[in-house]
This record gives C-alpha cells, sequence and structure tokens, in this order.
C-alpha cells in the first residue's frame, strides 16, 4: 500500500522567504509527526499531530515554525523568514492510533537556504 | 547528559562478524524503546522493538536494561545488507514522541 509521501523531495530558497512543506500520512493513520535531521545531527522532534490538534509542539525551535492538519490528514509545516541554520532533512511520520504505535516515515524534504 | 547517547562508530566489520551496539538514556520513566535503521540519505525505519525480556530476530537480539537505563543491539552473521546507521530510540516521558539517538554507522565488508 502507499506509504507517507512528502513534498517538494527538494526545496531551495533564499534566506528570508517563508516555505511550506507538505505530508500526506498513511490513510486511517490518526497519528503525525514531524522532525528534521540536520547535517551529522540526529533525527529532532518538531510537532505532534492526534486528528487535527497538535498536544506537542514542544520541538518547535522558533515561532517562525508553524504546522497545520486539516481533515485528520494532510499536514504542513510551514516556515516563515528562513534562515541557514534551518537547512535540514524534514521528515513526517505516521503512526495508527496512539503514539506508542510504530512510526513510518516519509523519504523526507531536504530544504537548503542559501 | 544528551537523552539518547550511541557510540557513533563507524564500525568496519567483515562479512559474517558478530557486532554490538550500546546505547544509554536519561529519562527513567520513559517506557517504550526501539531501534531503528537508516540507510544513507533515506528515512528511517524500525528494526525492532525492545522489552525488557530480551527479544530476537533472526540474527538480531535486543537487550533492555532498566536499572542502567541501557539499551543493546547485537547482530550475528553479518551481512553487506547489514551497513547502515543503528538508531537507538526512546518514547519522551508523554510518548507523543520519539528520541532519537545520533546513530551508530556499520560497515561491513567482504
Amino acid at each position: 500500500g502507499a506509504g507517507v509521501s512528502q513534498s517538494p523531495s527538494n526545496k531551495v530558497t533564499e534566506k528570508g522567504k517563508d516555505v511550506e512543506l507538505r505530508c500526506d500520512p498513511i490513510s486511517g493513520h490518526t497519528a503525525l509527526y514531524w522532525y528534521r535531521q540536520s547535517l551529522g545531527q540526529g533525527l529532532e522532534f518538531l510537532i505532534y499531530f492526534q486528528g487535527n490538534s497538535a498536544p506537542d509542539k514542544s520541538g518547535l525551535p522558533s515561532d517562525r515554525f508553524s504546522a497545520e492538519r486539516t481533515g485528520g490528514s494532510v499536514s504542513t509545516l510551514t516556515i516563515q523568514r528562513t534562515q541557514q541554520e534551518d537547512s535540514a532533512v524534514y521528515l513526517c511520520a505516521s503512526s495508527l492510533g496512539t503514539s506508542v504505535n510504530e512510526q513510518f516515515f516519509g523519504p523526507g524534504t531536504r530544504l537548503t537556504v542559501l | 547528559r544528551k537523552e539518547v547517547e550511541q557510540d557513533p562508530g563507524p564500525f568496519n566489520v567483515p562479512e559474517g562478524a558478530t557486532v554490538a551496539f550500546n546505547c544509554t538514556y536519561s529519562n527513567s520513566a520513559s517506557q517504550s524503546f526501539f531501534w531503528y535503521r537508516q540507510d544513507c540519505r533515506k528515512e528511517p525505519k524500525l528494526l525492532m522493538s525492545v522489552y525488557s525480556s530480551g527479544n530476537e530476530d533472526g540474527r538480531f537480539t535486543a537487550q533492555l536494561n532498566r536499572a542502567s537505563q541501557y539499551i543493546s543491539l547485537l547482530i550475528r552473521d553479518s551481512k553487506l545488507s547489514d551497513s547502515a546507521t543503528y538508531l537507538c530510540v526512546v518514547h519522551n516521558q508523554a510518548g507523543t514522541a520519539l528520541i532519537f539517538g545520533k546513530g551508530t554507522t556499520l560497515s561491513v565488508s567482504s
């Protein structure tokens, strides 16, 4: 079956521009997560959705980062006024029901801020 | 202390070798533990969950020591296809997110 998909796969932007990253979770998965992986670093948790609400957004690094989820499905991560330190691979994952289930990851969006 | 710590390696072993990876975690309230595998420039994929009693999946054996807050992964009879980065993963206390170690890189050569 279809896995988690993300778009775009690569995004190059100029410092100061806004970007939107999209995630399509596995159908029926109610939990959705965003992570980012910087070069040489581990995966860093950003935000968790259960349905359309975000009970844990503690990982968002600044107020330039926001995310929403609509229809219990697609999620968008928005980064405003991008900075060079935002360059990373942004990974989306989804899981069935509660967060203790296996998380399935998408292929990621590689963001480069020039 | 970092939440999840792993030896980054790299571990360079010949085919057929046995190799062990270790990991420590800082939050004693953590309830769920995993090993994920990440191939170069790919997304992480679940390798196996880790249970207190220890568990085995083919050539892979995972162990958890809650008292020492220590997790291990043993790979027997290494294959070329085992070459990857192995990520030690712990659920955060709220159970809302996975906390990843930076990973241990394994390279298996013929």
